[in-house]
């Protein structure tokens, strides 16, 4: 089955800790997304690749970090430096950098106490 | 002016009638358009997508683009309880990135 991956679906960490949320896609699309998701509100770009080895920041970038090293994965890392790190954390691929239509991964809910 | 504009909601809809989502841009340049559906606690999924003014129809789904009033809409037929669910509009941000941004999306109940 082709599709998207986001693992792992609940996680909890303490403040001060880094994390990182997994997103691997077997479609074999070129761009891959990352959105965060606050209760009432829109989807928030983080940072977005649309060819390996490059990556550009989003809205809402700061304290947070990512690698695209290999065309199917696109880790996120919430640092610590994030303000407000709780929340919904989407994963999304396009079939190519200048297509639209996103596919979205199930998602990684993160909670940080 | 919010880059994508959608009513919050609820919009409650008796089960078989007609609902109808709207949504407003404020980038004249956008090309694309979508709108996606999200149920509490997952993720979205990508039910329509129009570009070109008019209407687009695939099952159930209607979606309407008018260009020059900057408006996106959605209308789904027959309304079923599994449709009770929140609706996003997206669109291309020409004018920045040319990224697609979302809006906040509109609740909607299907009363059966």
């Amino acid at each position: 089955d082709g599709g998207i991956t986001q693992s792992p679906k609940y996680l909890f960490r303490k403040e001060g800790q880094n994390v990182t949320l997994s997103c691997e896609q077997n479609l074999n699309h070129d761009a891959m997304y990352w959105y965060r998701q606050d209760p009432g509100q829109g989807l928030r770009l983080i940072y977005y690749s649309q060819i390996v080895n490059d990556f550009q920041k989003g809205d809402i970038a700061e304290g947070y970090s990512v690698s695209r090293e290999k065309k199917e994965s696109f880790p996120l890392t919430v640092t610590s430096a994030q303000k407000n790190p709780t929340a919904f954390y989407l994963c999304a691929s396009s079939r190519e950098a200048g297509s639209y239509e996103q596919y979205f991964g199930p998602g990684t809910r993160l909670t940080v106490t | 002016q919010k880059e994508v504009e959608q009513n919050s909601g609820p919009l409650s809809v008796p089960e078989g009638a007609i609902a109808s989502l709207n949504c407003t841009y404020s980038d004249r340049g956008s090309q694309s358009f979508f709108w996606y559906r999200q149920y509490s606690g997952k993720s979205p999924e990508l039910i329509m997508s129009i570009y070109s003014n008019g209407d687009k129809e695939d099952g159930r789904f209607t979606a309407q683009l008018n260009k020059a009033s900057q408006y996106v809409s959605l209308l789904i037929r027959d309304s079923q309880p599994s449709d009770s669910a929140t609706y996003l509009c997206a669109v291309n941000r020409v004018n920045r990135d040319d990224k697609i941004i979302f809006g906040k999306g509109t609740r909607l109940h299907i009363l059966p």
